[in-house]
């Protein structure tokens, strides 16, 4: 079946950690693929990653992806607490009638 | 600058029940979409429309209708609501759909159905 997979499901870190969230995926078709960050409303969208091995860095956040091994991590440095959120990782084929959503994972940042 | 904007934000219906869930975007995309997100499942894809004048079927499409009124409005309709159908639902835009695109997602903020 085709589907997104992430890890971990949940994670709570203190303010400072540095966090890294997983996504794989099973290929056929592969375009793209998508990290988006949801707070209580709508995702608004991080990084589209497109080639293996380039990194896409914003501020604390930065993403990588691995063709070969089907991969994407999100890394975020010092953490803070704006940074709680469900993070969706997104994978999209030919057309966007095959976009797959990961489940998505929630990250809690205390002080 | 607004962006997608959905109305209404909550509804609670009773099963049985009809209702349409409005989504409009300002920013002159061809793409609009549907989803649902429940609960550890991501979001699923109900239906979207390429361009206007026409929509097509996701991967959850049962139990629902939509109108491509214009360019900017996507409209979905829940007939007889059931139980099931109680979830949040996102509108979504897109620039352009198809093998040239590689544009995000634009997300309305929501719509909290309850079904009861």
């Amino acid at each position: 079946e085709d589907k997104v997979v992430q890890s971990p499901l949940s994670l709570v870190v203190h303010e400072g950690d540095t966090v890294t969230l997983n996504c794989s995926y099973e290929v056929t078709n592969f375009r793209s693929l998508l990290w988006y960050k949801q707070e209580k409303k709508a995702p608004t969208f991080l990084f589209m990653l497109t080639s293996s091995g380039i990194e896409k860095k914003s501020g604390r956040l930065s993403s990588i992806l691995d063709k070969k091994e089907l991969f994407s991590i999100l890394n975020i440095t010092a953490t803070q607490t704006g940074d709680s959120a469900v993070y969706l990782c997104v994978r999209m084929k030919t057309s966007y009638d095959k976009v797959i959503f990961g489940p998505g994972t929630s990250l809690s940042v205390i002080p | 600058n607004a962006g997608v904007t959905q109305t209404p934000k909550f509804q609670v219906l009773k099963t049985g029940q009809s209702m349409t869930l409005q989504c409009a975007q300002d920013m002159n995309h061809n793409s609009m979409y549907w989803y649902r997100q429940d609960p550890g499942m991501g979001l699923r894809l109900i239906y979207y429309s390429a361009s206007e004048g026409t929509t097509d079927k996701g991967e959850v499409p049962n139990g629902y209708n939509v109108s491509r009124l214009n360019k900017r409005e996507f409209s979905l309709r829940l007939e007889s609501a059931a139980p099931s159908q109680t979830s949040v639902y996102f509108c979504a835009s897109s620039p352009s759909q198809g093998a040239g695109s590689n544009s995000p997602l634009h997300f309305g903020n929501g719509t909290r159905l309850t079904v009861t």
